[in-house]
């Protein structure tokens, strides 16, 4: 069965730079979500998008911005790197009606030096 | 502010034995409880769920129980296997799913 997908896997950034993130959800999946997993910590929600509106907020610096485009992927964009944003990024993606089964990505390992 | 809290950082289970996993959250608005198990370098992998409305929900050797007069719930894992060895999540969300609220995970480990 096709999974979320994620790319790239890995990034290697330096400070003040800019970098785009990339996610495909499964099929027919509508509403995608951005976690940041910081090392040894749980994963933090960033923000989530349904049918291509923004749906929820959570603790994304205003140097990122993500969006949901129309065939359903979603890009997250951050600028400014700082050593901080160092860390795992997953996409999970879900199907509404099926809101509690969301199915995660490998997730992108960012690296800010 | 932690709404979803999984207090035991690891677990050393025998294989065969049964694995229990706790979690407790503060918000009482919350609908939906997940767990997710998650290997190094992979993403979570959905586990199993429950709805508030229901205090319990069985998968195979996976079962979830949900008390929420006391805000608590826990994982069952019967019995253990050693490929159970993993991190396991904790997640809540209302039922607009438009967000959801991890623990701190509890690594595993099943011992042969």
């Amino acid at each position: 069965a096709a999974g979320v997908i994620q790319s790239p896997r890995h990034l290697i950034k330096e400070k003040r730079e800019t970098a785009t993130l990339k996610c495909y959800p499964i099929p027919r999946h509508d509403t995608v979500y951005w976690y940041q997993q910081g090392p040894g910590q749980d994963p933090q929600f960033l923000i989530s998008f349904y049918e291509k509106m923004q749906s929820d907020k959570g603790s994304i610096p205003d140097r990122f911005s993500a969006q949901q485009f129309s065939d359903y992927h979603s890009e997250l964009n951050m600028s400014s790197l700082e050593l901080g944003d160092s860390a795992l990024y997953f996409c999970a993606s879900s199907f509404r009606d099926r809101g509690h089964e969301q199915y995660f990505g490998p997730g992108t390992r960012l690296t800010v030096t | 502010d932690q709404q979803v809290k999984q207090n035991s950082p690891s677990l050393s289970v025998q294989e065969g034995r049964i694995s229990i996993l706790n979690c407790d959250y503060t918000n009482s608005m919350f609908d939906y409880f997940l767990w997710y198990k998650k290997y190094p370098a992979e993403g979570p992998t959905f586990l199993i769920s429950i709805s508030s409305i229901k205090d319990k929900n069985e998968d195979g050797r996976f079962t979830v129980f949900l008390n929420k007069s006391a805000k608590h719930l826990s994982l069952h894992i019967v019995p253990s296997q050693p490929g159970d060895s993993a991190v396991y999540f904790c997640a809540a969300s209302t039922n607009n799913f438009n967000k959801f609220y991890f623990g701190s995970g509890t690594k595993l480990n099943v011992k042969p």
